[in-house]
């Protein structure tokens, strides 16, 4: 059965602190990973890795992929309150064109 | 936690056309939500569907070109009526679920929408 876990499911830290979330997945026909950032309804996409070994970053944000051990990490540095939030994986896969979400990662950022 | 289900997974759709896409839920939810996923680009809300009321809908879709259902508390269809290619997207079911006292949001596994 496909799947997609994310840990930790909460976490609280302090602002100028780095967190690291992780996702794991076993998806048959791996297309791609996403990550998204959700502060009310609709989640902001954040990242699609498709390659392994290969570091995206978007200013404070970082994240890499290992196909091998099936595993994606999203890195935050220097958190700031605003970084609040459900962070969502996802996997999209092909063969039968299905994208699997994780239970998000609930980061709380204290001042 | 809720497991969603979503029919068809995918489909190709001539223009003009329109396409009914269904959403099951395995257990009661008060809201469910639908998005749409086009390569690259955030998730976008098109519209919130409460059982027993008019679905509400996002800035920038209407009830004509993408009518809802919500008969009970576990199904939903969206409609997307008078297709073009601009509608080609994934769209996505959604529902909130209690994780502890927390809320967390569930994602049906999408249907892929190529309209030629």
């Amino acid at each position: 059965e496909d799947k997609v876990v994310q840990s930790p499911l909460s976490l609280v830290v302090h602002e100028g602190d780095t967190v690291t979330l992780n996702c794991s997945y076993e998806v048959t026909n791996f297309r791609s990973l996403l990550w998204y950032k959700q502060e009310k309804k609709a989640p902001t996409f954040l990242f699609m890795l498709t390659s392994s070994g290969i570091e995206k970053k978007s200013g404070r944000l970082s994240s890499i992929l290992d196909k091998k051990e099936l595993f994606s990490i999203l890195n935050i540095t220097a958190t700031q309150t605003g970084d609040s939030a459900v962070y969502l994986c996802a996997v999209e896969a092909s063969g039968d064109d299905k994208i699997i979400f994780g239970k998000g990662t609930r980061l709380h950022i204290l001042p | 936690s809720a497991v969603i289900s979503q029919k068809p997974s995918r489909d190709i759709c001539q223009r003009g056309t329109s396409l009914t896409i269904q959403c099951q839920v395995d257990s009661q939810v008060t809201m469910m939500f639908w998005y749409r996923q086009q390569p690259g680009q955030s998730l976008t809300l098109i519209a919130t569907a409460n059982q027993g009321s008019e679905a509400t809908y996002e800035s920038g879709f209407v009830i004509d070109k993408f009518p809802i259902s919500r008969p009970n508390l576990t199904f939903s269809t969206l409609t997307v009526s008078n297709m073009s290619p601009e509608d080609s997207s994934i769209y996505l079911c959604s529902v909130e679920g209690g994780r502890d006292t927390q809320e967390t949001q569930y994602f049906g596994p999408g249907t892929r929408l190529l309209v030629l």
